[in-house]
């Protein structure tokens, strides 16, 4: 597709499960981002890849959350244990050299 | 501590009456302040970066200006599908990141 492809569009878990977030990119965008956002809330930022450049961990809120970039295209969000304060809509974003980001729809996951 | 404040939060407008949002920044070293458009269940849509004081930008209804501490978005005789929340971020230091704001939720009625 065109744009970016995020899965599962919803995501209900039970509290201590692990989880993953799948974020297909533009093709040929360097640059992705992971964000998180709560109800009535702004975006949060997690996470930022650029190319093969070290990637910018410092939005993780702990431990229990990673990430990683196979082969410079989709990334995968990782939530071990999850909480139910967890619970939010994890939106994926990609781009170029410029700063416009393109979002996907993102991925809302419940925590029960 | 680089931060961006929206105000107001909640705005509601007949159609046809201009307003405008804010967005007030503290930031060390601002690489651009961005203006995204959010419908709901949707992720962001891009509208505007601005880079230097004085700057301004225009898209349609929508006319987006920054200073040295606030950028604005003006709306022009807004439409009812001009209702969403208005989100506005920056990009500062060292880092690509961009950090956004709460947002504004831009009520238009007919």
């Amino acid at each position: 597709g065109a744009g970016v492809s995020q899965s599962p569009s919803n995501k209900v878990t039970e509290k201590g499960k692990d989880v993953e977030l799948r974020c297909d990119p533009i093709s040929g965008h360097t640059a992705l981002y992971w964000y998180r956002q709560s109800l009535g809330q702004g975006l949060e930022f997690l996470i930022y890849f650029q190319g093969n450049s070290a990637p910018d961990k410092s939005g993780l809120p702990s431990d229990r959350f990673s990430a990683e970039r196979t082969g410079g295209s989709v990334s995968t969000l990782t939530i071990q244990r999850t909480q139910q304060e967890d619970s939010a809509v994890y939106l994926c974003a990609s781009s170029l050299v410029s700063p416009e980001l393109f979002f996907g729809e993102g991925s809302r996951l419940t925590v029960l | 501590e680089d931060q961006v404040t929206q105000s107001p939060e909640a705005l509601r407008l007949q159609e046809g009456e201009s307003s405008s949002l804010n967005c007030s920044y503290t930031v060390s070293g601002l690489r651009g302040l961005f203006w995204y458009r959010q419908d709901p269940g949707k992720g962001p849509e891009f509208l505007f970066t601005l880079y230097s004081a004085g700057e301004e930008k225009e898209k349609e209804r929508l006319k987006a200006t920054l200073t040295k501490k606030e950028s604005f978005l003006h709306i022009t005789a807004p439409k009812p599908e001009d209702s969403a929340t208005y989100l506005c971020a920056f990009r500062g230091g060292a880092t690509n990141k961009l950090i956004f704001g709460t947002g504004t939720l831009l009520a238009v009625q007919p």
